[in-house]
């Protein structure tokens, strides 16, 4: 099992270039987030899936926008980039109904807007 | 206000020494759970121990524990026998509700360091 993976690892962009960040989970989850971690901070969500077809904003969405394509890939898609975007962009994915509901992330895309 | 408060910024501890990284929460909601994370260099975000607001008895894995004070609203972790690769950013996180999403509030972080 490979669990959350996220592609590319690593990304620069200039200044209103465009471009899509990629999440899998082989993990049969409903439920997929996309976070941001700026330096020396948590991480905050940006858009979250809860099941399949589904898909909300959360805390700092805006910039941002997400498709959930199937149960096991959620895509965040930068329109038009900016120097306030660059981070690292984190994926999770988690079962709900089990009690626990725990996300498990990926390992990052770690993205510079110039 | 913060719902997630972590206030040590970083801490040191010994080797083979155990060491409380604190984490106060902030919630009205009855039904909650609380997370820890571990984040070493290299950047991936690992899930370590879970406590349901519900739970009487405080979470325990392996090495890490959770001392949870519903009370006074706070799950503090606690690492015994530290080991220099406990050395990484921890975060705290809490889960509200059992709304759709159930998204993760993160606090600030504290930079744990073991020395040899």
């Amino acid at each position: 099992n490979a669990g959350v993976t996220q592609t590319p690892k690593f990304q620069v962009l200039k200044t209103g270039q465009s471009m899509t960040l990629q999440c899998a989970q082989d993990m049969n989850h409903n439920s997929m987030y996309w976070y941001r971690q700026d330096p020396g901070m948590g991480l905050r969500l940006i858009y979250y899936s809860a099941s399949e077809g589904t898909t909300d904003k959360g805390e700092v969405p805006n910039g941002y926008n997400v498709s959930r394509l199937n149960k096991r890939e959620f895509s965040l898609r930068l329109e038009s980039a900016a120097p306030s975007q660059t981070s690292v962009y984190f994926c999770a994915s988690s079962e709900r109904g089990v009690s626990t509901d725990t996300q498990y992330f990926g390992p990052g895309t770690r993205l510079t807007v110039l | 206000a913060q719902k997630i408060t972590q206030t040590q910024p970083g801490m040191f501890v010994q080797e083979k020494e155990a060491v409380t990284l604190d984490c106060t929460y902030d919630t009205s909601d009855q039904s909650y759970g609380l997370f820890w994370y571990k984040q070493p260099s290299s950047g991936e975000m690992i899930f370590l121990i879970y406590q349901g607001s519900y739970d009487e008895q405080n979470a325990t894995e392996g090495r890490y524990s959770l001392n949870f004070q519903k009370a006074r609203k706070s799950a503090n972790l606690v690492i015994s026998a530290s080991q220099l690769g406990d050395s990484a950013m921890y975060f705290c996180a809490m889960r509200e509700g059992w709304n759709a999403g159930n998204m993760l509030t993160f606090g600030g972080g504290t930079r744990l360091m073991v020395k040899p």
